[in-house]
């Protein structure tokens, strides 16, 4: 089983559209979660962290279940500039400077 | 302006060649990271450093060497050891919190 995995969809959404991706992940001594955001040949660049309570950011809802072991995000209103790839992104223990591990990603095509 | 910076853009190597990447950063982050992503696939570690003359092995270490004499520099060497070297390689550092940024990236690719 891999450590974090990710639906590697493609989603093919239409602009406005509401679209949630979920993440799983294996290790349940695991303290910090991110969602990243990739474009086609670009390096990932940080989108959320995910707290416990869940957190919102404008039109995007990031949601944690501990006892499940998984990661949602939730986007709202669709734009063409959201298509891009979704990494989620899980930390091991607290105190590790390299314990983060990357989930494939989840590819998201928002259409006019 | 703060960030990371990786170069080249591109590089081309030729089988059996060495080849250093550069990442340099200005965000004052102690901890700096090289990763290499191949197509459809996450983001695998190679090295990683936490302090200034201290690194340690990632996930795929093998073929690669890496240097950390200054804070603001992570150099990854790629040698010839490395029997499947093309591949987009990132450089990262972490703040105290841990969260990563990332540099644009190199994209090494083997003649």
């Amino acid at each position: 089983r891999k450590e974090v995995e990710q639906d590697p969809g493609p989603f093919n959404v239409p602009e406005g559209a509401t679209v949630a991706f979920n993440c799983t992940y294996s290790n349940s001594a695991s303290q910090s979660f991110f969602w990243y955001r990739q474009d086609c040949r670009k390096e990932p660049k940080l989108l959320m962290s995910v707290y416990s309570s869940g957190n919102e950011d404008g039109r995007f809802t990031a949601q944690l279940n501990r006892a499940s072991q998984y990661i949602s995000l939730l986007i709202r209103d669709s734009k063409l500039s959201d298509s891009a790839t979704y990494l989620c992104v899980v930390q091991g223990d607290t105190g590790s400077a390299r314990q983060l591990t990357f989930g494939s990603g989840t590819q998201l095509t928002v259409l006019p | 302006d703060g960030g990371i910076t990786q170069s080249p853009k591109y590089l081309f190597r030729k089988e059996g060649q060495n080849v250093t990447l550069s990442c340099e950063q200005n965000l004052n982050h102690d901890a700096m990271y090289w990763y290499r992503q191949d197509p459809g696939q996450g983001l695998r570690l190679i090295y990683y450093s936490q302090i200034v003359n201290d690194f340690q092995k990632g996930d795929i270490a093998e073929g690669y060497s890496v240097s950390r004499e200054k804070k603001e520099s992570f150099p990854l060497t790629v040698t010839s050891a490395q029997k499947n070297p093309t591949a987009f390689y990132l450089c990262a550092s972490g703040d105290r919190l841990y969260t990563q940024y990332f540099g644009p990236g190199t994209r090494l690719t083997v003649l």
